[in-house]
């Protein structure tokens, strides 16, 4: 069955870069599929942020490309999220999950809430 | 980008009811739309893709249907598990969801 656990610290100074790590368990990354992360605001709606492949192929939401990295990091069967230059805006649960063949989001993890404030 | 919108934004209705939610999109999307339920405090789970496949493990009373701009998510006969936001995406280009339709009880 496969899992997914985000972690990361759950307050980030404004300015400063927000840094979250996903581990995936019951599937090995390498054998495919992508790899997202999405954030939810406390009480408001889903904001894809972005995707990435085994291989390192990456696609970003363009509303956050300036200040989103994805990474994946196959020896630990993990992928990780970092987001620069972090204001109030950004606060927001972040979950990470697995992209279906097309675009779905299969499998998601429990979700972190990260508080941006000083 | 798409956009995604949700009507109702609530919606109350009582057990055995049938519901419908409708998710219009500001442009074609084909057939890439999802449909994802939200409990409290929970992540969203995955209830139908490619507008009317369902998803292992969900009930047969969810079903999806539509085409081009214009889908709707329904449920046969609520039950009480089914009280939830559901969420509609679309994955045609920059990925998209709905601001989600509450359904509550009436």
């Amino acid at each position: 069955q496969v899992q997914l656990q985000e972690s990361g610290p759950g307050l980030v100074k404004p300015s400063e870069t927000l840094s979250l790590t996903c581990a995936v368990s019951g599937y090995s990354i390498s054998s495919g599929y992508y790899w997202g992360w999405i954030r939810q605001p406390p009480g408001k709606g889903l904001e894809w942020i972005g995707s990435i492949y085994h291989s390192g192929s990456t696609y970003y939401n363009p509303s956050l490309k300036s200040r989103v990295t994805i990474s994946v990091d196959t020896s630990k069967n993990q992928f990780s999220l970092k987001l620069s230059s972090v204001t109030a805006a950004d606060t927001a649960v972040y979950y990470c999950a697995r992209v279906g063949s097309s675009g779905w989001l299969g499998y998601w993890g429990q979700g972190t809430l990260v508080t941006v404030s000083s | 980008d798409i956009q995604m919108t949700q009507s109702p934004s609530t919606l109350s209705a009582s057990v055995g009811d049938r519901v419908t939610i409708t998710c219009r999109a500001s442009q074609s999307i084909s057939g890439w739309l999802a449909w994802y339920q939200q409990k409290p405090g929970k992540a969203p789970r995955l209830l139908i893709y490619q507008v009317s496949s369902l998803e292992s493990g969900v009930p047969s009373r969810f079903s999806g249907s539509g085409s081009g701009t214009e889908f709707t998510l329904t449920i046969s006969s609520l039950q009480p598990d089914d009280f939830a936001t559901y969420y509609c995406q679309q994955y045609s280009s920059v990925w998209t969801f709905g601001q989600g339709t509450k359904v509550e009880i009436k």
